[in-house]
């Protein structure tokens, strides 16, 4: 089955500053790759996505990148803000499968 | 829209006792799932429904059921609570072949001493 790794576990960054997030996966079948955001205490929700026939894809501060060659897809956030401090989780799958395969999450802290 | 709803959102139990967490979903979606989420683990699939009236299992199935009730409801049981399976769980949905994106709901935390 695909197996997700996510790097780092933590991350801290100043505010005003760049954040980058980095997930590689196992199975090259895979061509669908959702970030979630998790506040503390609340749920997970969809912030970008990206599918295997783009390289990158942004969506005002933030933004994807994958690699399909290396297996590896990026969530990049430029200029850091305070509410961007959340558990940050890539996930992998394809088209036809139901299932959403998770990394085990990034928390990033935004230093004021 | 209410979204995806859970109950309980706490719940504590003993070793050995048993007890059904249930979820809703308002928004005519065809795939649910259950996770759950423990420190450092990310989310783990439990067990999902691709569509009323099958499920199948995930990543961590054992020691729990599921039941697709109807199009909106999709229950998890655990029969015999064990402390391994203090966690916090999460139901989700998704519409379907249309679109990937997963809706979570609230949550519940569950302790089992």
């Amino acid at each position: 089955g695909e197996n997700v790794e996510q790097h780092p576990s933590t991350l801290s960054v100043q505010e005003g500053d760049s954040a980058v997030i980095k997930c590689t996966y196992s199975d090259s079948a895979s061509n669908y790759f959702p970030w979630y955001k998790q506040e503390l205490g609340k749920r997970p929700q969809l912030i970008i996505d990206i599918r295997s026939n783009v390289g990158e894809k942004k969506d005002q501060r933030i933004a994807v990148t994958l690699n399909k060659t290396a297996k590896h897809f990026s969530l990049h956030i430029t200029e850091t803000q305070p509410e961007d401090s959340a558990v940050y989780f890539c996930a992998a799958s394809h088209f036809g499968n139901e299932k959403l395969t998770f990394g085990t999450g990034t928390r990033l802290t935004i230093i004021p | 829209n209410a979204g995806v709803t859970q109950t309980p959102k706490f719940q504590v139990l003993k070793t050995g006792q048993s007890m059904t967490l249930q979820c809703a979903q308002d928004m005519n979606h065809n795939s649910m799932y259950w996770y759950r989420q423990d420190p450092g683990m990310g989310l783990r699939l439990i067990y999902y429904s691709a569509s009323e009236g099958t499920t199948d299992k995930g990543e961590v199935p054992n020691g729990y059921n599921v039941s697709r009730l109807n199009k909106r409801e999709f229950s998890l049981r655990l029969e015999s609570a064990a402390p391994s399976q203090t966690s916090v769980y999460f139901c989700a949905s998704r519409p379907g072949t249309a679109s990937y994106e997963q809706y979570f709901g609230p949550g519940t935390r569950l302790t089992v001493t």
